[in-house]
């Protein structure tokens, strides 16, 4: 059963729209992750949150933003969506080193 | 900076061993995981280990660290069509318990041959 949820499943948008991934999580988990993987399935990390108002930007430069504004919430906003933006998106939550993260089942975003 | 190597295609048959390997070039990596994707989905941790241990095996899993060499390895015996999946290495980095962040290999794309 998944702890943590990404929504939407699939979204087809057009080239300027404003959109927003949502991802949550119920496990109380401080860490929360925001990953772009691109058809040659490479993990690169967008941005990152340590806890409740504490967001960094990853190793990947995005034009996307994140808040995180409530533990359990961690949303990631497209302003103005680009065909380049296409790619799957994953978000994961962290609470120890030994159980490492728990992934979402991820968003397939298509920019038209 | 923090590097994680995987060779990207693995073939096999079925019932045969498969073995998936990883290299990394952080010394002070504390845990190292392997992942599991399957087509649409998240990633789903399978297996962790710690630095201080050289084995860990779980059911059909068998991990194997080597420190001198920075290598890792996940052994999946008697492997099934079900097994077919990208697999990812991954190592934590970061010091302390408040953060930390984990570097993954590009992944191995498994393919089971019924």
């Amino acid at each position: 059963e998944a702890d943590i949820y990404q929504t939407p499943r699939y979204l087809v948008i057009g080239t300027g729209k404003k959109i927003t991934l949502e991802c949550s999580q119920t496990m109380g988990h401080d860490k929360m992750y925001w990953y772009q993987q691109d058809p040659g399935m490479e993990l690169h990390l967008i941005h990152y949150s340590y806890g409740v108002n504490s967001t960094e930007k990853g190793d990947l430069s995005s034009e996307s933003t994140v808040s995180r504004i409530r533990t359990e919430h961690f949303p990631l906003t497209l302003e103005s969506a680009r065909p380049s933006h296409t790619s799957q998106y994953l978000c994961a939550s962290s609470d120890s080193r030994e159980d490492g993260y728990t992934f979402g089942s991820g968003t397939r975003l298509t920019v038209v | 900076g923090e590097d994680v190597e995987q060779s990207l295609f693995l073939s096999v048959r079925e019932g045969d061993s498969s073995v998936i390997n990883c290299t990394y070039t952080d010394s002070s990596s504390t845990y190292l995981y392997w992942y599991k994707q399957e087509p649409g989905a998240g990633l789903q941790l399978l297996t962790y280990i710690f630095s201080n241990m050289d084995m860990k095996q779980d059911q059909r899993l068998t991990v194997l660290l080597n420190k001198k060499d920075k290598h890792l390895s996940l052994r999946i015996a008697d492997t099934q069509t079900g097994d077919s999946a990208i697999y990812f290495c991954a190592e934590s980095n970061g010091s302390g318990a408040g953060s930390y962040q984990l570097t993954f290999g590009k992944g191995t794309k498994l393919s089971v041959i019924p």
